[in-house]
């Protein structure tokens, strides 16, 4: 069946260090990709998607683009800020309308000044 | 815009009681999710309904868990008795489900936060 399989944590790291956090994907089909945020005390936001190969994904800085050839949906920030510091979960949508998405594990962000 | 809200935000409780958690899901929104976050175990997929019709309760740990949906607005999950086990947060999302294919991104509520003593 289909799975995400994302980097295990936690990532520390310094302020203003680049961030890669890993993700590859199983799927049968042309799935969507997305990557939360969970931020301590909340629930999982939307940070980007990608629904097609070779799109990408950006926001706050962050990107992740959508590679069909390894199967692949790595984030990436050039900067990381201590307001950075979260869970991170990487997530496939089935092209196939009304089924649930699959998560990663998550990934713990810190980040020190 | 309201979000998806939940209620209520934590719930601490004796084992054997009952427990009714709540969501109200994004207006318009025809798929609605159960997941219950667990240090140990992370983010589990409970149940979810499309069009308020369960279409997938694989993920319900076992029968004391229970869920409904009587309408598009309104979604509840119960738990009847409660064991110390059953703690955890407990996440509702909505999305919106394309009928030519593909789903729209999830949307969380801030979840349910249950201790079970």
């Amino acid at each position: 069946g289909d799975s995400v399989t994302q980097m295990e944590g936690p990532v520390t790291l310094s302020e203003e260090a680049c961030l890669t956090i890993n993700c590859t994907y199983t799927a049968t089909g042309y799935p969507s990709l997305f990557w939360y945020v969970q931020y301590p005390g909340e629930g999982l936001q939307l940070l980007l998607k990608a629904t097609k190969a070779d799109d990408k994904g950006s926001n706050k800085g962050f990107e992740a683009t959508y590679r069909k050839e390894t199967t692949s949906f790595h984030l990436e920030k050039g900067s990381v800020q201590v307001s950075d510091s979260a869970v991170y979960f990487c997530a496939l949508s089935p092209n196939q309308a009304g089924t649930a998405l699959i998560f990663g594990k998550g990934t713990t962000l810190s980040v020190s000044s | 815009d309201a979000g998806v809200i939940q209620s209520p935000r934590h719930e601490v409780t004796e084992m054997g009681q009952e427990v009714t958690l709540r969501c109200k899901p994004i207006s318009g929104h025809n798929s609605l999710f159960w997941y219950r976050q667990t240090m140990m175990r992370g983010l589990e997929l409970l149940i979810y309904f499309n069009n308020n019709v369960p279409i997938d309760d694989s993920g319900m740990p076992e029968d004391r868990f229970s869920a409904k949906m009587p309408n598009a607005s309104f979604s509840t999950l119960k738990i009847q008795p409660s064991e110390p086990r059953d703690s955890a947060v407990y996440f509702c999302a909505s999305s919106l489900a394309s009928g030519t294919g593909g789903n729209q991104p999830q949307h969380f509520g801030d979840g349910t936060r249950l201790s079970i003593l």
